[in-house]
């Protein structure tokens, strides 16, 4: 199946700080998620973008379909940005009916 | 209702006996699908349901899981005779039509098994 690779793993900034999260993927997608898991768990939807660029306040994303690589650019982080950051496709072929996640990015944000 | 709701968002059992997780999809949301996310992991794919098509069971782990939806509604996910390493978050999800609709995650269901 699909193969899903994210990084970094684990990421600390200081609070006003930019940052790029980076995903890699080994097909073609018909489907790609970007989450941030608060610390109470609760995934919450940032952008679906299986290719092009968005932009929602200070969090932005890029998706190079043909290049099989999607970033997503944290501006001016504060410390409600901590938590983990998960990116997630479905395959175009054998992708199944399903979102294969990547193993995040834990990101923590200090004063 | 707004969102995805799940039931119960606790659920501590002991080994061996049965449980039932509820999950409420989204209005109007045709596609359902339940993921499993085991402390510090990422989520796992367990069971997908559209419409009135046969559902997608290739994630489910072993025949002690089940699953169920009644019509384009509630779903119900059944462990049998849980096990230790069935602790984890269990996550339902529900979409437009197809997985290449975003999907929209509910709060999850924590399972202890002791």
């Amino acid at each position: 199946g699909i193969q899903v690779e994210q990084s970094p793993p684990d990421l600390i900034l200081q609070e006003g700080a930019n940052s790029t999260l980076r995903c890699n993927f080994s097909d073609s997608v018909n489907n790609l998620q970007w989450f941030h898991q608060n610390p109470w768990g609760q995934l919450i939807n940032l952008f679906y973008i299986p290719s092009g660029t968005k932009q929602n306040g200070r969090l932005s994303a890029t998706t190079v379909a043909t290049e099989r690589y999607s970033l997503l650019y944290i501006s001016s982080s504060q410390t409600t940005d901590s938590g983990v950051y998960f990116c997630a496709v479905v395959g175009l072929t054998g992708g199944g009916n399903k979102l294969t996640f990547g193993t995040g990015t834990q990101l923590k944000v200090e004063l | 209702g707004a969102g995805v709701s799940q039931s119960p968002s606790n659920k501590v059992t002991e080994k061996g006996k049965d449980v039932e997780l509820r999950c409420d999809p989204i209005s109007g949301h045709t596609a359902l699908y339940w993921y499993r996310q085991r402390l510090g992991q990422g989520l796992e794919f367990l069971i997908y349901f559209q419409g009135n098509s046969a559902p997608d069971k290739s994630g489910l782990p072993s025949d002690r899981f089940s699953a169920e939806r009644t019509g384009e509604s509630v779903s119900t996910l059944t462990i049998q005779r849980t096990q230790q390493e069935d602790s984890a978050v269990y996550l339902c999800a529900s979409s437009l039509a197809s997985p290449y609709n975003e999907q929209f995650f509910g709060p999850g269901t924590r399972l202890t098994v002791l």
